[in-house]
């Protein structure tokens, strides 16, 4: 039962790095969500994305950061020159149906963190 | 907007006893989703529960009941008597579902410590 995988688990990046985050979704979901978790504090969304298409990126920042989800292969998320305050933990989730996170299964997250 | 607020940052409690977890919420969209999920010290999300708005029977699964009151905006979480393996950090967070979009907020979690 193979779920949503996240690599890596763990990433250690020097400021100004690029750190790239993959996500594989669920078999038979279409649909990934990227998460951000900061430290002690709930989650938040950045990015809804369809195969080779974004749906919905109003929680992403606007430099440094941007996300794929190619026809083939796991979705990314990537980190340009990264800095401290990137520092957290970073969520994927897929779902089986368009606009529907209702049935959205998370991955093991992957925590980044910048020294 | 939507809002979901989780007042209580720690609860710590002593093995065996019932704990309850509270959640309240604002939204203006009249259908939506309220969900649980379980954060365990490994790290990971452990989804719990879905509610539909229009569906307030409450649930019980095991130890685990939830009691959902939207007079109140209310989504709590109860834990018949806990055990250790209980401890961890539990979210609670709203899906809008009727406006168009469907992004979920989250709140900021209430942490459990059991103790043995």
């Amino acid at each position: 039962n193979a779920g949503v995988m996240q690599n890596p688990r763990h990433l250690v990046r020097r400021r100004g790095q690029e750190a790239r985050l993959r996500c594989s979704p669920m078999k038979g979901h279409s649909h990934v969500y990227w998460y951000r978790q900061l430290p002690e504090e709930g989650l938040k969304f950045m990015v809804y994305l369809q195969k080779e298409n974004i749906i919905d990126e109003s929680g992403m920042p606007k430099e440094r950061f941007s996300a794929e989800f190619p026809k083939e292969g796991p979705s990314i998320l990537r980190i340009q020159q990264v800095v401290r305050g990137d520092s957290a933990a970073y969520f994927c989730a897929s779902s089986p149906r368009e606009h529907q996170n209702t049935e959205a299964f998370f991955g093991q997250g992957t925590r980044l963190t910048v020294v | 907007a939507q809002k979901v607020t989780q007042a209580q940052t720690e609860i710590s409690v002593v093995e065996k006893e019932d704990v309850t977890l509270d959640c309240v919420y604002e939204t203006r969209d009249t259908t939506y989703y309220l969900f649980w999920y379980k954060q365990p010290p490994s790290g990971e999300l452990v989804f719990l529960i879905r509610r539909n708005s229009f569906d307030e029977q409450n649930e019980i699964s095991g130890r685990y009941s939830w009691n959902f009151q939207k007079s109140t905006s209310s989504f709590n979480f109860t834990i018949t008597a806990s055990q250790v393996v209980d401890s961890a950090v539990y979210f609670c967070a709203l899906i809008p579902a009727s406006g168009g979009s469907y992004i979920p907020t989250f709140g900021r979690g209430t942490s459990l410590i059991v103790h043995p």
